[in-house]
């Protein structure tokens, strides 16, 4: 069974459209967490949910929506795409204060043309 | 804010050699700190972890120990493998358990 999982794996399109991705977690986490790896495999946060609400925020741009419709779900939408959004974005999620080791999905790659 | 600060790679090494991966960091209080690897065109994976000062985490052969005085967690492992290579990355847990990473240290083993 897979502890996080991302779909989809692989993402190409055109600028200026609109993408999801999505992230589901079945190992009873409460707090999930969006980060990006940009081309030099750099790692950064950019959001975080904890029981649905918007815990973290990391001034990410404004066409970068994140939704959870429950706690086992954290979707990431992204408006009018731009060439800087290509990236592996990966999922991540753990259990609040309680010291357990987050667990990452196997990241998406986007690619913007 | 909190931040990493890793060795920058590639590091470059013959089979069976010693290496070390330098860590150090900057945080408020003491966060638990983890190694992380990305093997390629894979995800990260958790390499091994320390929560407290003078915690030792060992995984696979590597190792790192949680120093709080020199605020570092070096990365070693005795004899490295082909199969050792792939990118590193050192972490702090942070505010909202959110991770803060280095910047990757690429290991490329030779036989």
């Amino acid at each position: 069974d897979t502890a996080v999982s991302q779909t989809p794996k692989y993402l190409v399109t055109q600028m200026g459209n609109d993408k999801s991705i999505k992230c589901e977690q079945n190992l009873g986490h409460d707090t999930m967490y969006w980060y990006k790896q940009d081309s030099k495999k750099f790692l950064k946060i950019m959001f975080s949910y904890n029981n649905k609400e918007l815990i973290i925020n990391e001034t990410v741009p404004n066409r970068f929506s994140p939704k959870s419709p429950d706690k086992a779900h954290l979707n990431l939408h992204i408006n009018s795409l731009e060439l800087g959004d290509s990236a592996v974005y990966f999922c991540a999620s753990t259990q609040h204060r309680t010291g357990q080791d987050p667990y990452f999905g196997p990241g998406t790659r986007l690619t913007v043309l | 804010g909190d931040s990493v600060t890793q060795m920058e790679g590639p590091v470059t090494l013959s089979e069976e050699a010693f290496l070390t991966i330098n860590c150090t960091y900057t945080a408020t209080g003491y966060p638990s700190l983890f190694w992380y690897v990305q093997y390629p065109g894979e995800g990260l994976q958790l390499l091994l972890k320390a929560t407290k000062a003078d915690d030792k985490g060992s995984n696979k052969g590597f190792e790192a120990t949680y120093r709080k005085e020199t605020t570092s967690f070096h990365l070693e492992k005795g004899s490295v493998q082909v199969s050792d290579s792939a990118v590193y990355f050192c972490a702090l847990q942070s505010y909202g358990n959110k991770l803060v990473f280095g910047a990757g240290t690429i290991l490329r083993v030779k036989s």
